[in-house]
This record gives C-alpha cells, structure tokens and sequence, in this order.
C-alpha cells in the first residue's frame, strides 16, 4: 500500500470553526509532514514529525495546531483561521531521513469565509 | 542555502512532442532530486526519485537525468499526450525539508 488518504477532501469554515484534517498513511513511514499550498505556488512545509515527535515547526501561526497520536495518524486542528488561510492542505509521509523519498495524499480544500 | 528554480514558468507544446523540463540547484551537494507532477487542485505524484550516486532515472516515457556538477536535472517526456498537461515540480531535500521549484506549468495540445 503506497498511498496517502487524507480527509475531508473539502471543508468550509467560518472563522469562529473548530475543525481538524485527518491523514493516514500504512506504509511504515515514521516521518509525516504538513504542507500549504497556495494557488500556482509550490507547497510551502508547516511541520514535519519523526517518530511521532515534532521535529520542525515552520514558524506556524497557534491557531494550526498539529497532532501525531501513533506511527500512521497525522492530525492538523484548525481554530480561528483567517481567510488568508485558505489554501489545499497537503499530507506527506517517507521514511526517516533527508534522502527518502515523499509519498503525498491527494489534499484538504481549505475555505475559510 | 539550497535553492532550486525551474524555467520555463509554462510550457505548451502540440501532441507527440518530446520535451524536456529544467531544474536548477545551487548546492551541489545534494542527497537526490525528486520530480512530481500535480493536476489542478490534486495531491503531488511522485514520478522519479534520482539519488546523488545515479546520473539517469527511467518510468515508461519519463526520463531524469541529474547533473550534480553543473546543478541541474532534467525530466525527458518522450511522445507526450494530452494527459502529460499538468504541473511539474522538482525538488531537492537539505535541512530535514524538501526544497521546491516553482514549477513548470506543461500543456500539451492535440
């Protein structure tokens, strides 16, 4: 199984929302990141865990809050966005280390109104 | 610092094309070289992984090719189709992050 799912493929929220993306991967990746991408940009990285612990945090605003509750579960918990928020939410798992290659999921549709 | 650049911004070629996309880095050092591809409002789709130690990387009509010396790879598309059109995107790792190109935006027409 190479696949990376990722859910919902789309959301809406008001400002005031709380609501969490999901992405699950059964690979045996123990590396999992967060991406944003914006219309026509390259995906910019948020966070980056291995071996379930935080390991880079790209000066990302708190009210993204990003969780690993075991080895195949990534979690990105959204409060308070702005509508510059907006964006596809992309998912990526590898194994650990810089040469690995990323398996990306299909992505989030983030609609802040 | 690694910085990797891709040109043409978009690219449009006629149906049964060969062509070639460009990528550029700066630290020659590099682990490997990644290309992707992504259809509008899509996830990324791994196509080649080039590891510093090979010079060329084969899938079906794709070809990559890295150049550690000079600081480029190339993604060789051979016969394309209109199902080629798509963005391309390359990209290099280095601080425990992967390093993207803007992305080359290909259309091919039939």
């Amino acid at each position: 199984d190479t696949e990376v799912t990722q859910t919902p493929k789309h959301l809406v929220m008001g400002m005031t929302n709380k609501k969490s993306l999901k992405c699950e991967q059964h690979m045996g990746h123990r590396a999992m990141y967060w991406y944003k991408q914006k219309a026509k940009k390259p995906p910019e990285l948020m966070f980056v865990y291995s071996y379930e612990k935080l390991s880079i945090n790209e000066s990302v605003p708190s009210r993204f809050s990003p969780e690993c509750p075991n080895s195949s579960l990534l979690n990105l918990h959204l409060h308070a966005l702005q509508p510059e928020d907006s964006a596809l939410y992309l998912c990526a798992s590898s194994q650990v280390g810089t040469s690995n290659e990323q398996f990306f999921g299909p992505g989030t549709r983030l609609t802040v109104l | 610092k690694q910085e990797v650049t891709q040109i043409p911004a978009a690219l449009s070629v006629p149906e049964g094309e060969n062509l070639v996309l460009n990528c550029s880095f700066t630290d020659s050092a590099i682990y490997n070289l990644q290309w992707f591809r992504q259809d509008p409002g899509k996830g990324l789709t791994s196509l080649l992984l080039i590891q510093s130690s090979q010079r060329e990387q084969t899938s079906g009509r794709l070809n990559a090719s890295l150049d550690k010396s000079s600081g480029r790879s190339t993604l060789y598309i051979a016969a394309s189709q209109p199902g080629d059109s798509a963005t391309y995107l390359c990209a290099a790792p280095a601080g425990g992050k992967l390093i993207f190109g803007q992305g080359t935006e290909l259309s091919v027409k039939p």
